[in-house]
């Protein structure tokens, strides 16, 4: 059975501070990596992670795989208030992710 | 576009009732999924589709029927609510044969059984 682990399950920051977050998988066939932002409502695409793609930045945001130890993370660089939201991270293709339970991130001012 | 859109947004049941929450995408991708969210446990997928006529279980399937009659509409039905349907239901779609595999999700319906 698939299985996606994230850590820590939630966490408050102060703006300007940088955070990591962290995703572990443990797949039978792996396809991707994907970091989704879930705010009030539907979770929204940020990253996405493969075998032949293993690092992915934008702006604030960055991500990077590591192939062999089996883990990903998110790091968010001067945090802001409009960074609070769930991270989703999940392992899959087309058709079947699975996810992990979220970090929930708190961003004060 | 209006990308995937779901109905209704909430919605209360009695033990027993059915009913069937509504997805429709207008993008033209041949993969549909739908998934539940409870506290604590992240997605789960609940059934997903790979074309029109084609469905197949997820990893929490029991409760719940899907059909996918054309690439648009992908809907689920509860047949016999529960408590323990108690959920976020998010229906995504996502295009085969892009260079992501990115899936677009719905509002969400927020269902409640009593």
């Amino acid at each position: 059975e698939d299985k996606v682990v994230q850590s820590p399950l939630s966490l408050v920051v102060h703006e300007g501070d940088t955070v990591t977050l962290n995703c572990s998988y443990e797949v039978t066939n792996f396809r991707s990596l994907l970091w989704y932002k879930q705010e009030k409502k539907a979770p929204t695409f940020l990253f996405m992670l493969t075998s032949s793609g293993i690092e992915k930045k934008s702006g604030r945001l960055s991500s990077i795989l590591d192939k062999k130890e089996l883990f990903s993370i998110l790091n968010i660089t001067a945090t802001q208030t409009g960074d609070s939201a769930v991270y989703l991270c999940g392992s899959g293709g087309y058709q079947k992710v699975t996810f992990g339970t979220g970090t929930k991130l708190q961003v004060i001012p | 576009n209006a990308g995937v859109t779901q109905t209704p947004k909430f919605q209360v049941l009695k033990t027993g009732q059915s009913m069937t929450l509504q997805c429709a995408q207008d993008m033209n991708h041949e993969y549909m999924s739908w998934y539940r969210q409870d506290p604590g446990m992240g997605l789960r997928l609940i059934h997903y589709s790979v074309g029109a006529g084609i469905t197949d279980q997820g990893e929490v399937p029991n409760g719940y029927n899907v059909s996918r009659s054309t690439t648009e509409d992908f809907p689920l039905r509860l047949l016999s609510a529960a408590p323990s349907q108690t959920s976020v239901y998010f229906c995504a779609s996502s295009f085969a044969g892009g260079r992501t595999y990115e899936q677009y999700f719905g509002p969400g319906t927020r269902l409640t059984v009593t």
